[in-house]
């Protein structure tokens, strides 16, 4: 089974450009996280989507958008980039929609996608 | 929010029992606890989750008390491929609340 892809692997962008960064989840999951890793920060949870809509966001500013599919693989973009929007991006799938109270939540990582801002 | 806190880094000999302690004083009550592992240029891998008293799978233990305000990855002798970061998970997005997943613990398994 084919586990989550991103592409490109790396990107480099100078600032004030725009970054589209593509994820394809696992077959059969139909919900795709975008999660956020720069230098020394840990991972921060960016956006989350599923069946097509967006579900929950993270704490970013609005020039960080997404979308999903109707094969539920999804994209990030980010407008107006910024020095600090350096960073890896990764993505995650998992088979989990909008079940109500406390639920079993194993997320599958892709690769990640390495972005530049120069 | 439930955001999480965690040592940023330990030492362990290789054949020794690791314990990582995460700090979550404000977890919701439909929050899961979930554990990740990471090694460098590749995403997260699920390690374990649970909700409150003990779990235990094939490669860890997670020890969570009563009161859920925080809890205990234990990997059982440790080998020199389980050094990576490792991440404390509190929440789902599927839940509605905000999730956080901190930056995580650096282990470092000396032969």
């Amino acid at each position: 089974e084919a586990g989550v892809t991103q592409s490109p692997t790396h990107l480099i962008k100078t600032r004030g450009q725009q970054a589209t960064l593509r994820c394809s989840p696992i077959s059969g999951h139909t919900s795709v996280y975008w999660y956020q890793q720069a230098l020394g920060l840990g991972l921060q949870f960016l956006l989350w989507y599923d069946e097509g809509e967006e579900r929950n966001r993270g704490n970013f500013p609005p020039r960080f958008s997404g979308r999903q599919f109707p094969n539920y693989s999804s994209e990030l973009n980010v407008n107006a980039l910024e020095l600090e929007d350096s960073a890896l991006y990764l993505c995650a799938s998992s088979s989990l929609g909008l079940a109500g109270g406390p639920t079993y939540n194993e997320q599958f990582f892709g690769p990640g996608t390495r972005l530049t801002v120069l | 929010l439930a955001k999480t806190t965690q040592p940023i880094s330990m030492d362990s000999y290789e054949g020794q029992e690791v314990n990582i302690t995460c700090s979550h004083n404000n977890i919701a009550t439909n929050d899961y606890i979930t554990w990740y592992q990471q090694f460098p240029s590749q995403g997260p891998r699920f390690i374990i989750q649970g909700y409150k008293t003990k779990v235990t799978n094939e490669v860890a233990s997670l020890f969570i008390p009563a009161d859920r305000k925080s809890s205990t990855l234990s990997l059982p002798r440790v080998s020199l491929s389980d050094t990576a970061v490792y991440y404390c998970l509190v929440g789902a997005p599927n839940t509605g609340n905000q999730f956080y997943f901190g930056t995580g613990t650096s282990l470092t398994v000396i032969p």
